[in-house]
């Protein structure tokens, strides 16, 4: 299996330019987690999505952020304009059901540089 | 609000000798708590949680309720174990589930 799946690995973009990281979690995972970790310090939770419904965004920049799942399975995660401060590198992560045990999985991530 | 913290960015150990990695958290009600680790250009995965009181690769952690930590320890580190160790913890109720993850500690093993 491949695990969660994300594009592009890499991204560097100048300041005001759109962006956007795409994900496939695995299969059969309906709860889809976006999290931003900045340079020195652990991921930290954008937005997480139940199928198709996002129920938790309270921490998502929405002036500049935007997300969606429309289909319940794959997710689009968008910025637009970046800024300097997005540098970062963008994980995907996906559980079969949240309220249960069942561990998280980690996609490699997509690393932003703006310049 | 949750809150994990890791107070060593850098820990160095020779290959042989013991090995701890502080975790201490903050939560008013019942916590899970997890270890994650990220090797050297792979993604980040579980290591171990308290609920399973198990050991993997070596490696133990007990939840100390009192004191509040979840310190990672193993006994004899070994040059494979040199990576990225995230603390993170989740609570047990609700259907939230988040983690919240500390800001790591790099571990170095040297030969």
């Amino acid at each position: 299996e491949a695990g969660v799946v994300q594009s592009p690995r890499y991204k560097i973009i100048e300041k005001k330019q759109p962006v956007a990281f795409w994900c496939n979690p695995i299969s059969g995972h309906n709860t889809l987690y976006w999290y931003r970790q900045n340079l020195g310090q652990g991921p930290e939770l954008l937005i997480r999505y139940e199928n198709e419904e996002a129920v938790d965004d309270s921490q998502l920049p929405k002036d500049r952020f935007s997300a969606e799942r429309l289909k319940g399975v794959d997710s689009t995660l968008k910025i637009q304009p970046a800024e300097l401060g997005d540098s970062a590198v963008y994980l995907c992560a996906s559980r079969r059901t949240s309220g249960s045990t069942d561990t998280q999985y980690f996609g490699p991530g997509t690393r932003l540089t703006v310049l | 609000a949750q809150r994990v913290t890791q107070p060593e960015k850098l820990l160095s150990v020779f290959k042989g000798a013991p090995v701890e990695l502080k975790c201490n958290y903050s939560y008013s009600g019942s916590p899970e708590l997890f270890w994650y680790v990220q090797y050297s250009r792979q993604r980040l995965q579980l290591l171990l949680r308290h609920i399973s009181r198990e050991s993997i690769k070596g490696f133990t952690a007990d939840l100390n309720k009192g004191e509040t930590s979840f310190h990672l320890k193993k006994p004899f580190a070994q040059e494979e174990d040199s990576a990225m160790y995230y603390c993170a913890l989740t609570p047990f109720s609700g259907s939230a589930r988040q983690l919240t993850f500390g800001s790591g500690t790099q571990l170095t093993v040297l030969p």
